[in-house]
């Protein structure tokens, strides 16, 4: 089992750019979350997919960020154009989806935008 | 407004004592509850969890105490071990969505 695999680790971007989060769930599991970690908000959730369709994306900030699944191996997060405030921690989870199942993080990717 | 509240962010313990995290929350809907662990550089990872059916879930070290009445929880670490040094996160989930919300983090040190 290799885990929730995100790339990059770091990313760092002008303003402006369009930015890409890459994420592999664990094999098997058919939900799959994208969380955002920041000193003041913490942990909170953007979006969230189950059978790779998506069903709550309330989280997302703005139209600026986009998040697709096109199979049950590969999601990603976009953020265009890209903003500092958009600085933060991005985590993709995943888990089989059954009652109050724990999910598993992927180690991040930290986004910095000048 | 933050439905899952981690009021302390730091808490500093000596090796082999007690830690006691604490999480309050103010959706009454909320009927399950977990905390993770966070280590630098890391993702979260499964720590314990307890139902709301129960006060109390106990996994060797590790306890979490659940009053519902007063909407709050506890992690209990005992002994500590320094290599409990970590972010601890409340998450909590109910009212038909097991989507868990996240407390903004705890930060345990435990001096050697």
């Amino acid at each position: 089992d290799a885990g929730v695999i995100q790339s990059p680790r770091h990313e760092v971007t002008e303003m402006g750019q369009e930015v890409t989060l890459r994420c592999k769930p664990i094999s098997g599991h058919n939900s799959l979350f994208w969380y955002r970690q920041t000193m003041m908000r913490g942990l909170e959730l953007l979006i969230y997919f189950n059978n790779n369709v998506p069903i709550d994306d309330s989280g997302m900030p703005e139209d600026r960020f986009s998040a697709k699944m096109p199979n049950a191996s590969f999601s990603t997060l976009k953020i265009q154009p890209s903003e500092p405030r958009d600085s933060a921690v991005y985590f993709c989870a995943s888990r089989l989806e059954y009652y109050n199942s724990p999910l598993h993080f992927g180690n991040g990717t930290r986004l910095t935008v000048t | 407004d933050q439905q899952v509240k981690q009021n302390s962010p730091s808490l500093s313990v000596q090796e082999g004592r007690i830690s006691i995290l604490n999480c309050d929350y103010t959706n009454s809907m909320f009927d399950y509850f977990l905390w993770y662990k966070k280590y630098p550089a890391e993702g979260p990872t499964f720590l314990i969890s307890i139902s709301s059916i129960k006060d109390k879930n106990e996994d060797g070290r590790f306890t979490v105490f659940l009053n519902k009445s007063a909407k709050h929880l506890s992690l209990h670490i005992v002994p500590s071990q320094p290599g409990d040094s970590a972010v601890y996160f409340c998450a909590a989930s109910g009212g038909g969505s097991y989507i868990p919300t996240f407390g903004r983090g705890t930060s345990l040190i435990v001096h050697p």
